[in-house]
C-alpha cells in the first residue's frame, strides 16, 4: 500500500549544528510534499512545501530536497535553535487528491 | 486574520456518550479537513469537505462517526457511542487552495 515514512524517529543535535530529517515515500504518483513542524499539544505548523517538478527549495534557515528517483524527501534546517526541537512530518498529496498522507514523525531534540 | 479554530480543546467523555468536535475554519477558506492523531503518531485524514458537501470521506469509519459543513456555522465532527479507542487528538485544518493550515486540535478522552 502507499506510505510515508521516516528513517530515524528520534534526531538529537546541538545547537548551531545543521539538522537533517528524512522522508521516504511510496507513492509515485505523488506530486506535492509540505514539511510541518508540530510542538507538544499544538497543531501542525507549515514549514516549507515542494512540487514534483523541483528538486530543491529554499527558505528561511530550511531546504527541502525531492528525489524523485528513489522517492526520498529531506528537510535540513541549519544552525538548529532549541526553538527548532519538535516533531517534523512530511506529507504528500497527489493529483486528484487533497487529503494529506502523513508520515510517522521525528522528534529532533536541540541540546544547548 | 485568526487561524483555524477549534473547540471544545479538551472533551472527557464516557462510553457510550456523544462527542461533537467544532471547527472554523480561517476566513475564506471553503475547505475543511479532519484528521485524527493517536500518540507518537502521524496525522491520519478522515474527511474532507466544502460547504454543504463531503468530497473525501475514504478515511472515516463506516460507523458512529459523521462530519458536516453547514453553509452557516463551523463544521462539526460528530462521534456516537464513543469507545476507549477514539481516545485521540482530532485536527481540523483548513485551506483555501492546497497549503492546508491546522488549528489547535481537540484532545478527546475516552473514561
Amino acid at each position: 500500500g502507499e506510505s510515508v515514512g521516516l528513517h530515524l524517529p528520534t534526531l538529537s543535535v546541538q545547537e548551531g549544528d545543521n539538522s537533517i530529517i528524512n522522508c521516504a515515500y511510496s507513492n509515485s504518483a505523488s506530486d506535492y510534499f509540505i514539511w510541518y513542524k508540530q510542538e507538544s499539544g499544538k497543531g501542525p505548523q507549515f514549514i516549507i512545501d515542494i512540487r514534483s517538478n523541483m528538486d530543491k527549495r529554499q527558505g528561511q534557515r530550511v531546504t527541502v530536497l525531492l528525489n524523485k528517483t528513489v522517492k526520498h524527501l529531506s528537510l535540513q534546517i541549519a544552525a538548529t535553535q532549541p526553538g527548532d526541537s519538535a516533531v517534523y512530518f512530511c506529507a504528500e498529496t497527489r493529483p486528484g487528491r487533497r487529503a494529506l498522507t502523513f508520515g510517522s514523525g521525528t522528534r529532533l531534540q536541540v541540546q544547548p | 486574520n485568526a487561524g483555524v479554530m477549534q473547540n471544545p480543546r479538551h472533551l472527557v467523555r464516557r462510553r457510550g456518550q456523544e462527542a461533537r468536535l467544532r471547527c472554523s475554519p480561517m476566513k475564506g477558506h471553503s475547505h475543511v479537513y479532519w484528521y485524527r492523531q493517536l500518540p507518537e503518531e502521524g496525522l491520519k485524514f478522515m474527511v474532507y469537505l466544502q460547504k454543504e458537501n463531503i468530497i473525501d470521506e475514504s478515511g472515516m469509519p463506516k460507523e458512529r462517526f459523521s462530519a458536516e459543513f453547514p453553509k452557516e456555522g463551523p463544521s462539526i465532527l460528530r462521534i456516537q457511542q464513543v469507545v476507549r479507542g477514539d481516545s485521540a487528538a482530532y485536527f481540523c485544518a483548513s485551506s483555501p487552495q492546497e497549503e492546508q493550515f491546522f488549528g489547535p486540535g481537540t484532545r478527546l478522552t475516552v473514561l
